[in-house]
């Protein structure tokens, strides 16, 4: 297996622009999770999925924030519009919910940088 | 209230050294999982343990042990003989087992290893 695959592995945009983040989770895994990390906040768990469906997003910093899982092989994590407190290194987790207490496995993150 | 405190924010040791990081955790559940994650200067988050709730034995694997005791709520972690290749960011994080799998970060303690 490829492991935990995120797309882009940078992304340089303009203040006010909309980003896309994306991300493959290991095939057979049912949970899925986007994290921020920043020097100040260190890891945040923004919002999590089970089969799919969204259980927790109130990390999610607000409304600019949005993120989908329209099937168990695909996510996306949305900013729009964008701004510069927004660049940090974002990483989507996979795991599987029903396993006794399964390892989440990262992707490499998305630095994103907003200017 | 779910919680992980890793109270050293950075340590620096001389490499053959050794070092131990400490974690310390918050939980009303019975049964949880504890991990630990490594993250060298490269940036992914690499897994490297995992201890469940019902198993007190510390563990060996290599230059590096685990030390888990209930009664004071810690799960932490030795590395013994140091080494350059040591140097990174470790995570302590927490899984109980009724939120569906959710995962809680320590905030990192980074490890520098001087040659």
């Amino acid at each position: 297996d490829a492991g935990v695959i995120q797309s882009p592995r940078h992304e340089v945009t303009e203040m006010g622009q909309e980003v896309t983040l994306r991300c493959k989770p290991i095939s057979g895994h049912n949970s899925l999770f986007w994290y921020r990390q920043t020097m100040m906040r260190g890891l945040e768990l923004l919002i999590y999925f089970n089969n799919n469906v969204p259980i927790d997003d109130s990390g999610m910093p607000e409304d600019r924030f949005s993120a989908k899982m329209p099937n168990a092989s695909f996510s996306t994590l949305k900013i729009q519009p964008s701004e510069p407190r927004d660049s940090a290194v974002y990483f989507c987790a996979s795991t599987f919910l029903g396993g006794a207490g399964t390892e989440a496995f990262f992707g490499q993150g998305t630095r994103l940088t907003v200017v | 209230a779910q919680k992980v405190t890793q109270a050293q924010t950075e340590i620096s040791v001389v490499e053959k050294e050794d070092v131990t990081l400490d974690c310390v955790y918050e939980t009303r559940d019975t049964t949880y999982y504890l991990f630990w994650y490594k993250q060298p200067p490269s940036g992914e988050l690499v897994f490297l343990i995992r201890r469940n709730s019902f198993d007190e034995q510390n563990e060996i694997s290599g230059r590096y042990s685990w030390n888990f005791q209930k009664s004071t709520s810690s799960f932490n972690f030795t590395i013994t003989a140091s080494q350059v290749v040591d140097s990174a960011v470790y995570f302590c994080a927490l899984s109980p087992w009724n939120t569906g799998n959710q995962f809680y970060f320590g905030t990192g303690t980074s490890l520098t290893v001087i040659p």
